[in-house]
């Protein structure tokens, strides 16, 4: 049962456009939403997050939009660049049990073309 | 500094063969420390926590195994391999809530 889900798994976008990831999760008690950028053979690396009292963080070029009662949160990336071309793994945060876990879903792969 | 180490970075074994990976983190004491794996073309599963030495929490019914010695050092283990291991496998320390989790660089497993 995938608690944080990303139904898209790629996206193709013309570069200086925008880019626009979805995720969606199930679980209300998620704190903190988080999305990670992966190159192949890396490990991911933290692009932006938003805690769960917020609906929106702007980072530069990427904005994290967070809707609380739909359950769902979208990386919008503008203007796209051929750099951008990565997974992005969207990932919330589990206190369940007294730990913090990550959960992530299962990525969208990103293409950014010239 | 703060860096996480993971070492190898690829691995082929056959089947039925032990595994050891380990990850080792620099400029941190008592870290939170974590295991995921993504198998081909899915997302990343979490396999093993550990919130201090000695202390480890599996997160799925596996062939794997996860142990921590030492405070900045977690160990990935299994003692026979299958097919079904392959994937790549990830540490990860978490530094703070709002920036999740630091990752290491990852091990490509292959079973054959």
């Amino acid at each position: 049962d995938q608690q944080v889900k990303q139904n898209s798994p790629s996206l193709s976008v013309q570069e200086g456009r925008i880019s626009i990831l979805n995720c969606d999760y199930t679980n209300s008690m998620f704190d903190y939403f988080l999305w990670y950028k992966k190159y192949p053979a890396e490990g991911p690396t933290f692009l932006i997050s938003i805690s769960s009292i917020k609906d929106k963080n702007e980072d530069g070029r990427f904005t994290v939009f967070l809707n609380k009662s739909a359950k769902h949160l979208s990386l919008h990336i503008v203007p796209s660049q051929p750099g951008d071309s990565a997974v992005y793994f969207c990932a919330a945060t589990d206190f369940s049990g007294g730990y913090n876990k990550l959960i992530f879903g299962a990525g969208t792969r990103l293409a950014v073309h010239p | 500094s703060q860096t996480i180490h993971q070492w190898p970075a690829t691995l082929v074994q056959p089947v039925g063969s032990p595994l050891s990976l380990e990850c080792t983190v620099e400029g941190t004491s008592n870290p939170n420390l974590y295991w995921y794996r993504q198998a081909a073309g899915r997302g990343l599963q979490l396999l093993f926590y550990s919130v201090g030495i000695g202390q480890i929490s599996s997160e799925v019914p596996q062939n794997l195994s996860a142990s921590r010695p030492q405070d900045r050092q977690f160990i990935l283990s299994s003692k026979k391999l299958l097919l079904s291991d392959s994937g790549f496998y990830l540490c990860a320390w978490r530094i703070q809530v709002l920036y999740g989790y630091t990752f290491g660089s990852g091990t490509r497993l292959t079973v054959v």
